[in-house]
């Protein structure tokens, strides 16, 4: 059974500070996987998706890597900001189309 | 709308009473998810949908929870007899394809079975 763990379970940096969120899955035989942001009480925004092909992919401040061999992925946060703050969610695909297995969030805060 | 919608946004209800949670996915999205999430966990699938026919349902607890899609946009998630532990946020997904599309997710229903 896939299980998806996301450490540090919080973070708190100053602003302007680079970051690595890290993501790890068991079952390495994923066929994508998708990082979110999710602020408090609200919905969860996709900020990157990477196929089980692809190692890395990139969106103004944010890069995700995946190391489907080793169940690993990050999110590198360039220079931080207070708007960065809220929780950050990974989630694995096992097949094409089928449900995401999350991991329980890092919760992020950035102070200005 | 340019979105995926959940109405409502909030409901309390009673032990034992039923309710229905509406998700209106992406136009043009044929794949709709359903999931839920409780304080401090990631979601939890639920069921999800391509077109009008359940694909998975092997994540609804029980045969309390049913959810349906007629005509292949809208859905709605039925929970009959709720139970306290009900009482969680209910996320809905849509994505263009089930071929290993992004998912875009709704802003919940949060749900509070008093």
């Amino acid at each position: 059974k896939q299980e998806v763990t996301q450490i540090p379970a919080a973070l708190s940096v100053p602003e302007g500070e680079n970051l690595v969120l890290n993501c790890s899955f068991t079952d390495s035989a994923i066929y994508n996987l998708q990082w979110f942001r999710q602020d408090p009480g609200k919905g969860l925004t996709s900020l990157l998706l990477i196929q089980s092909s692809q190692r890395e992919q990139t969106s103004g401040r944010l890069n995700a890597s995946l190391d489907k061999s080793s169940g690993r992925s990050t999110l590198y946060i360039a220079a931080s900001q207070p708007g960065d703050s809220a929780t950050y969610l990974c989630a694995v695909g096992h097949q094409a189309g089928t449900a995401l297995i999350f991991g329980k969030g890092t919760t992020l805060s950035v102070s200005s | 709308g340019a979105g995926v919608s959940q109405t409502p946004s909030n409901k309390v209800t009673e032990k034992g009473k039923y309710v229905e949670l509406r998700c209106d996915p992406i136009s043009g999205h044929t794949a709709l998810y359903w999931y839920r999430q409780s304080l401090g966990q990631g979601p939890e699938f639920l069921i999800y949908f391509q077109g009008t026919g359940a694909a998975d349902d092997s994540g609804l607890p029980n045969d309390r929870f049913f959810a349906v899609r007629p005509e292949g946009s809208v859905s709605t998630l039925k929970i009959q007899r709720t139970e306290r532990g009900d009482s969680a946020v209910y996320l809905c997904a849509s994505s263009l394809s089930l071929a290993g599309g992004e998912q875009f997710f709704g802003p919940g229903t949060r749900l509070t079975v008093l």
